[in-house]
């Protein structure tokens, strides 16, 4: 089973503060992705990538940054949160392009909330 | 743009029942076909996938496609309680960048 781990669980911060949540995956996969999700909305892709140093923009990505740094870890970045940016967060990682013929697998999510 | 919708929104079925889910898609150029599984204050986790037109199943669970239609479904036959989850599709095309999801049902099974 893969595995992805993303940190912090849980964040509240204020409008205009910086936050960064954190994912690794530890199953070699060379594609991840960053979604949120919001009631109504299903789950909506902000970054991916597709290996240390790749950055694709996704369909969401007005406000966010992100950054592959290994294989294992991939960053997103909120330099000046705003409350429209609170929701809950995910990673997930797969080891084929697009998401298209293998499975793609979740961490546990990151709730963010922005006052 | 692909857009990818569900229906219902949500449903309660009861124990042991059969229960249907609707996923509709606008692109005829997809290729895959994807139902997640999300338990309240989980990750969604794949359920089943579809890379063919017809029937597909796995225990419990069903996936019919009929890209004419622009049309995928999930059916779950004996409903558990265990199945009370919000399910989401998921489409994609060969060379595309990742999944399209769509909004979700939310499935309550009453014991």
């Amino acid at each position: 089973e893969a595995a992805v781990t993303q940190s912090p669980r849980n964040k509240v911060t204020v409008t205009g503060g910086n936050v960064t949540l954190s994912c690794r995956q530890t199953n070699s996969h060379n594609y991840m992705y960053w979604y949120r999700q919001d009631t109504g909305h299903g789950l909506r892709l902000i970054h991916y990538s597709y290996g240390a140093g790749n950055l694709q923009i996704g369909d969401v990505p007005d406000g966010y940054k992100a950054t592959r740094t290994t294989q294992e870890d991939f960053f997103l970045l909120l330099e000046l949160a705003s409350p429209s940016q609170t929701s809950l967060y995910f990673c997930a990682s797969s080891d084929a392009p697009g998401g298209g013929y293998a499975e793609q697998f979740f961490g546990p999510g990151t709730r963010l909330t922005v006052l | 743009q692909q857009n990818v919708q569900q229906s219902p929104e949500s449903l309660i079925v009861p124990e042991g029942a059969r229960t249907s889910l609707n996923c509709t898609f606008s692109d005829s150029a997809s290729q895959y076909f994807w139902w997640y599984r999300q338990h309240s204050g989980k990750a969604p986790k794949a359920l089943m996938s579809i890379f063919s037109n017809g029937e597909k199943e796995e225990g419990r669970f069903t996936i019919h496609l009929n890209k004419a239609s622009l049309h995928f479904s999930l059916h779950i036959r004996d409903s558990q309680p265990s199945d009370s989850a919000l399910y989401l599709c998921a489409v994609a095309y060969q060379g595309g960048r990742a999944l399209i999801f769509g909004t979700g049902t939310t499935v309550s099974v009453s014991p």
